[in-house]
């Protein structure tokens, strides 16, 4: 059964920290993504990897930077949490540019305090 | 730019009874796609649409695309306890350099007993 996991379920973390999530695919993707979740808003992408070493900015990278050292896995960093920073963090892949659809992680939810 | 516009936001339903969920995009939709989220969890691939008329069903959803490949609704059948949580539908975006996702704000079920 192929998947997307994400490392932690639930995180608290407190102001200030640096923080890792991590996201590891078993489908051989290409593209990887991260979004958050918030009501009201709905997904928005923070940053995309078509490629090992290869990232792209989202429609909202401010505060976050990501790694993707293979191809299996991309990680997504806050350098130094802040409280608006807590939210549902969804990571996911894809086969390739053309489209397909995604598949998901079972999220990280993060709370800054 | 392109938008994806869901409606209702929310929906409370008795179970038993049918309902549909919209999604409506100013421009021609490239790749439709239908997902669904449990409350806290990842996004679950439901259905992709692709062609102006399109309509593909799995157990008691069906999706369906219009002609003019701007809006698709997904209608539930007798619908069951387990058909709670948030529907999301998402479409190819051409002018991305990697056709990413855009996203509707989703719309909550919640079903009454």
């Amino acid at each position: 059964d192929v998947k997307v996991t994400q490392s932690s379920r639930y995180l608290v973390k407190r102001t200030g920290e640096k923080v890792f999530l991590e996201c590891v695919q078993d489908m051989d993707h290409e593209n990887m993504f991260w979004y958050r979740q918030d009501p009201g808003l709905g997904l928005r992408l923070i940053y995309f990897s078509y490629d090992v070493k290869m990232k792209e900015k989202g429609d909202i990278p401010e505060g976050y930077s990501v790694s993707r050292e293979k191809k299996e896995r991309f990680s997504l960093i806050l350098e130094s949490a802040s409280t608006n920073q807590t939210s549902m963090y969804l990571c996911a892949s894809s086969l390739s540019r053309a489209g397909y659809g995604y598949t998901f992680g079972s999220g990280t939810r993060l709370t800054v305090v | 730019s392109q938008e994806l516009e869901q409606s209702p936001q929310s929906l409370i339903v008795q179970e038993g009874k049918n309902l549909t969920i919209n999604c409506t995009s100013s421009k021609t939709l490239y790749g439709l796609y239908w997902y669904k989220q449990k409350y806290g969890e990842g996004l679950i691939f439901l259905m992709m649409l692709q062609k102006g008329g399109e309509e593909k069903s799995h157990e008691k959803i069906t999706a369906k695309l219009d002609e003019k490949k701007q809006q698709s609704s997904l209608h539930i059948t007798a619908s069951q306890p387990s058909h709670a949580g948030i529907y999301l539908c998402g479409a190819g975006n051409p002018r991305a350099s990697n056709y990413q996702l855009i996203w509707g704000a989703g719309t909550k079920l919640i079903i009454k007993p």
